[in-house]
């Protein structure tokens, strides 16, 4: 089945930085890689998705990368805020979905 | 879209006894999951909800530990049986409307056991 890895696990960054989310997927099939954000006590709620026939997909201070010869996506977070302080997770889709094990991000003030 | 009504939120259980969770969505669905999360930790995929059809159990999760029914495209439940203090996390009821897109999520069951 679909192994999905992710990294890293704990991030921290100050204000005004990006930060980067990278995760890796081992089947081939997956054809659909959304990104969650959960903030404490709540659910997991979409922030960004990609599909297997798009290398980028951009929505204002947030991207995310897919390549698929390597199975590797990314999430970009340009202008870090606050409250973009959540755990992230990344997820791999064939018919069923697979998240990776998840980034505590934290944005310092 | 879908809204997803999750009951309980939170039990306290004896153990060796039984929990039933209940999920029901607004709007009929292609595919029913129940997650597992321990606090802190990521979303482990229990079984995939098969209308009419005994549920997919992932490696790990069998059908005497986890039941789960799914008599309609809207409804589904999980029993976590015979409880220890080992099953105590948090359920999600998870639905994607149409294959590959996005998955909509329960406001979880945070069950404890004593």
């Amino acid at each position: 089945g679909e192994n999905v890895e992710q990294h890293p696990s704990t991030l921290s960054v100050q204000e005004g930085d990006s930060a980067v989310i990278k995760c890796t997927y081992s089947d081939s099939a997956s054809n659909y890689f959304p990104w969650y954000k959960q903030e404490l006590g709540k659910r997991p709620q979409l922030i960004i998705d990609i599909r297997s026939n798009v290398g980028e997909k951009k929505d204002q201070r947030i991207a995310v990368t897919l390549n698929k010869t390597a199975k590797h996506f990314s999430l970009h977070i340009t202008e870090t805020q606050p409250e973009d302080s959540a755990v992230y997770f990344c997820a791999a889709n064939n018919n069923d979905m697979r998240f990776g094990a998840g980034t505590r991000l934290t944005v310092k003030p | 879209s879908a809204v997803i009504s999750q009951k309980p939120s939170r039990d306290i259980c004896q153990r060796g006894t039984s929990l039933t969770i209940q999920c029901q969505v607004d709007s009929q669905v292609t595919m029913m999951f129940w997650y597992r999360q321990q606090p802190g930790q990521s979303l482990t995929l229990i079984a995939t909800a098969n209308q009419g059809s005994e549920a997919t159990y992932e490696s790990g999760f069998v059908i005497d530990k986890f039941p789960i029914s799914r008599p309609n495209l809207t409804f589904s439940t999980l029993t976590v049986s015979n409880l220890s203090p080992e099953d105590s996390s948090i359920y999600l009821c998870s639905v994607v409307v149409s294959p590959n897109t996005e998955a909509f999520f329960g406001q979880g069951t945070r069950l404890t056991v004593v």
